[in-house]
C-alpha cells in the first residue's frame, strides 16, 4: 500500500540555519505530494505541493522538489526563523486511493534564537 | 470568517461520559473529515463524509458516531469515554474526487481530556 516516511524529530536548529526535513514515499501510481505545517495550538495548513515528477513546490521560503527516481520530497529552507517552529507533515494522494491523503508521522521543528 | 470552525475548543470530562464535538465549514466543500491527533502528533483519519454520506470509516470503536445533517456540518459524538480517547480531534474539509487537489482545510482542533 501507499505510505509516507519522514525523518524523526524533533529537529533543533539555530536561527538562520539551513533546514532539510526528509520525506520518502511508496505509491502504486503517480501521486501528488504535499507538505503541511501545524503551528502550535493550530490546525494543519497546506505549505506547498507538487503534482508531477520534477515539479518544485515553494511557499514562505520553503521548497520541495518531487523526485520520482528517489521517491522523495524533501523540505528545505535556506534560513530558518524562530517563527518556523512547528510540526511539518509530508503527505501524498493519488487517484487509485480516491485522492485520500496518506500522512507521514510529522516532524517537530524547533528553532532557537 | 472562519473557514472550518469546531466547538468546543477544549473539553475536560470524566470516564464513562458522553460528549459531542461540532464542526461547520463555509467553504462550499462537499467532503468533511474527522482526524484524531495523539500526543506524539500522529494524525489518524477516523471518518470522511461526502455530501452527507459516509465514505471512510476507519477502524474506530463503535463508541464514536459521526453525524452529518448537511454537507456543511459534521459532528462527532463519543459514548462512554475512555482515557485513551484523550487527544486533539480535528475537523477538515475538501473538494471530492478529482476536484480534490489534496488541500484540506482544517479547524483549530478540539482538545479532549478524559479524567
Amino acid at each position: 500500500g501507499n505510505s509516507v516516511t519522514q525523518m524523526e524529530g524533533p529537529v533543533t536548529l539555530s536561527e538562520e540555519a539551513f533546514l532539510t526535513i526528509n520525506c520518502t514515499y511508496t505509491a502504486t501510481g503517480y501521486p501528488s505530494l504535499f507538505w503541511y505545517v501545524q503551528y502550535p495550538g493550530e490546525g494543519l495548513q497546506l505549505l506547498l505541493k507538487a503534482t508531477k515528477a520534477d515539479d518544485k513546490g515553494s511557499n514562505k521560503g520553503f521548497e520541495a522538489t518531487y523526485r520520482k527516481e528517489t521517491t522523495s520530497f524533501h523540505l528545505e529552507k535556506g534560513s530558518v526563523q524562530v517563527s518556523d517552529s512547528a510540526v511539518y507533515f509530508c503527505a501524498l494522494s493519488e487517484m487509485d486511493s480516491n485522492y485520500q491523503l496518506i500522512w507521514g508521522a510529522g516532524t517537530k521543528l524547533i528553532i532557537k534564537p | 470568517d472562519t473557514a472550518v470552525s469546531q466547538t468546543p475548543k477544549y473539553l475536560v470530562t470524566q470516564m464513562g461520559n458522553d460528549k459531542s464535538i461540532k464542526c461547520e465549514q463555509n467553504l462550499g466543500h462537499d467532503t468533511m473529515y474527522w482526524y484524531k491527533q495523539d500526543s506524539k502528533k500522529f494524525l489518524k483519519i477516523m471518518f470522511s463524509y461526502n455530501n452527507k454520506e459516509l465514505i471512510i470509516n476507519e477502524t474506530v470503536p463503535n463508541r464514536f458516531s459521526p453525524k452529518s445533517p448537511d454537507k456543511a456540518h459534521l459532528n462527532l459524538h463519543i459514548n462512554s469515554l475512555e482515557l485513551g480517547d484523550s487527544a486533539v480531534y480535528f475537523c477538515a474539509s475538501s473538494l471530492y474526487g478529482q476536484g480534490n487537489t489534496g488541500e484540506l482545510f482544517f479547524g483549530e482542533g478540539s482538545r479532549l481530556t478524559v479524567l
